[in-house]
This record gives C-alpha cells, structure tokens and sequence, in this order.
C-alpha cells in the first residue's frame, strides 16, 4: 500500500487566488482527517469525514476553507480566496480503527 | 471541549541522557496514541495505549497510561541523535475507540551528540 497521498507537496501562490489541496487516504480506511499545521497554533483539526461524511468542520477557520469527499477513495480541501495568514503545511490522514496513518503534507505558501 | 495539554513544549538533551514528555487531558480519554514527526517530515504513530494504567516499551522508549486514563508519559532512555523530532501525544473521545483525535501541541526533542 501506498499509504496516504497528498498533492502537490508544494504550492506557492499569490493571494486571492484559489487553492485545491488533494488526498488519497488508504484504502478501506473510513476516517479521513484534514489537519494544518503551524509553529504558532501547532497540529489542528480542520474538518474530518466518516464514511465520505463530514461529521465535525468547526475546525474550518472561515468560510474561505470548504471540504470535499465525493467518494471513499479521495478528498479536497480548497481555500477560496486564499491569504498569507493561510501559510502553513496541510496534512491528510486516514484512519481505521483509531490509528492515524498521515499523509507527507502540502506545504502552502501564500505570497 | 476536551483539550490535551502537553509539556514540555522544548526538550534539549546530550545524547546518552533520559528524556520524558508528558501529556495530560482534560477529561478521561478511551485511548491515548504516541506520534513522532521527524523535522520536514510528517507524524508516524509509535503506540496506542488503552487500558488503565498501562505500560508499553518499544526498546528505549516506555509509554505510560494514567490510572484514570487522564495523563500518559513518553520516557526515552538514553537518547541517540535518531530521536530528534517532535513527539506527540493523542486522545480519543471517552466512549469511542475510534473516530477523532485531540492532539497535543508537541514536545520537540533536540539531541546533542
């Protein structure tokens, strides 16, 4: 198995434009978790799917951040219009089972 | 909401020394799960603890779930430069083995040679 796939694995961008981050978590896996992660505020949950399903986006910072997860076997996370305060490395994760198997991340950069 | 308190946030060692980090919830947590992310890497699980008071090692490193499954430890003897990273401590909702996870902030973990 591949494990979790992310892309890309880096993006600069310029601010207001509109990011896509993707992911592919593992197969059979029925939890999937979008974190960000900084210096300041560390590991947070942004929003996470059960069954394709969000169950839980109060991590979502505002309503710039929206989730999707047509299917089981992918999911975006797309920042419209994107702002330098978004900078930050974004992870995918997927789980079965309770054990969190993470993505490399998506190191954004909003210039 | 349930929050995970980590401490310390910083750790520097001499290679050969003892290092623990030590995680603490504010409510009683179903399981507590250790992660380790290397710098410019991405957190890779290490264990999951579940029941009261339960203790695992993996080599050097010992894991520890409180009694009232509110506080773990992660204690490393012996330090070797591979340990560099940060570690990171996560609870499950009580009630529920599966599902999200509350991270701490970390504990970075510098080893001199």
């Amino acid at each position: 198995d591949a494990g979790v796939i992310q892309s890309p694995r880096h993006e600069v961008t310029e601010m207001g434009q509109e990011v896509t981050l993707r992911c592919k978590p593992i197969s059979g896996h029925d939890y999937l978790f979008w974190y960000r992660q900084t210096m300041m505020r560390g590991l947070e949950l942004l929003i996470y799917f059960n069954n394709n399903v969000p169950i839980d986006d109060s991590g979502m910072p505002e309503d710039r951040f929206s989730a999707k997860m047509p299917n089981a076997s992918f999911s975006t996370l797309k920042i419209q219009p994107s702002e330098p305060r978004d900078s930050a490395v974004y992870f995918c994760a997927s789980s079965f089972g309770g054990r969190a198997f993470f993505g490399q991340g998506t190191r954004l950069t909003v210039v | 909401g349930q929050q995970v308190m980590q401490i310390p946030q910083y750790q520097h060692v001499q290679e050969g020394e003892d290092f623990t980090t030590y995680c603490n919830s504010s409510t009683t947590l179903s399981n507590i799960q250790w992660y380790k992310q290397r710098p410019g890497g991405h957190p890779v699980f290490l264990i999951q603890l579940v029941k009261s008071g339960e203790v695992k090692k993996q080599k050097r490193l010992t894991f520890q779930f409180g009694e009232a499954k509110k506080n773990s430890s992660l204690h490393i003897t012996a330090t070797q430069t591979t340990d560099v990273g940060t570690y990171f401590c996560a609870g499950g909702e009580r009630g529920s083995t599966l599902g999200r996870l509350y991270f701490g902030r970390g504990t970075q973990l510098t080893v001199w040679p």
